[in-house]
């Protein structure tokens, strides 16, 4: 069975800090991966996905994501955060009009 | 433009009160899904219609419903909520290409159960 998960719940940093948000995922087909991100009372948004191809993808706002085969993993990175990224951010894996998400790991940047 | 439309946004009804949350989009996605999301949690898969084809995910209590009468629009019946379905239920609508899907959500119905 698919799974996902995030293992940090809360992550708390200084402004121009560097951000990486752990996810991996259990699954042996083909998949699809992606983060959303929730900003504080708004609906998920996509950043970024991952179908095939160059593993390292970009998303919106600065974001970037890799995609590892060999680790399962597809970890979200920004270089510099901003006061503006703190929001709830969730890692999902998809095939088959199906969708998991993990449980979240929540983003809070000091001013 | 909004392209996954939840409405209302806010739905207050009493316990055992039959309610219906909808759905529109204007992506002519073929495939439409209705998930909870309690506070602080991920959001839960309750059941998706491919084209019109409806499939339930295998934990979904009976007391939740869903009817699509076309490609626009999915609807969200909860026959006798409980305390327990309070809850931000989110639309989400996807083009499935070959093995590649994205899902696009709607901004959410919050719904209080009294």
């Amino acid at each position: 069975a698919q799974s996902v998960s995030q293992h940090n719940h809360h992550v708390i940093l200084s402004e121009a800090a560097s951000l990486e948000l752990g996810c991996n995922y259990s699954y042996g087909g083909t998949v699809n991966l992606f983060w959303y991100v929730q900003y504080p009372g708004q609906h998920l948004q996509l950043l970024l996905k991952y179908f095939s191809g160059d593993p390292l993808v970009k998303g919106i706002k600065g974001f970037e994501a890799e995609f590892i085969k060999s680790k399962f993993s597809f970890n979200l990175r920004k270089p510099s955060v901003q006061w503006s990224d703190t929001a709830e951010y969730f890692c999902a894996v998809g095939s088959a009009s199906k969708i998991i998400f993990g449980s979240g790991t929540r983003l809070s940047i000091r001013p | 433009d909004a392209m996954v439309i939840q409405n209302p946004r806010y739905q207050v009804t009493q316990f055992g009160k039959p309610v219906t949350l909808s759905c529109s989009q204007t992506l002519n996605h073929n495939v439409m899904y209705w998930y909870q999301q309690k506070s602080s949690q991920a959001p839960k898969l309750l059941f998706h219609y491919y084209d019109k084809d409806f499939n339930n995910e295998a934990d979904t209590p009976d007391n939740f419903q869903s009817r699509r009468p076309n490609t626009s629009f999915c609807f969200l019946d909860i026959r006798s909520p409980g305390l327990g379905d309070a809850a931000m239920y989110l639309c989400a609508t996807s083009s499935v290409t070959g093995s590649q899907e994205t899902q696009y959500f709607g901004p959410g119905t919050r719904l209080l159960v009294l």
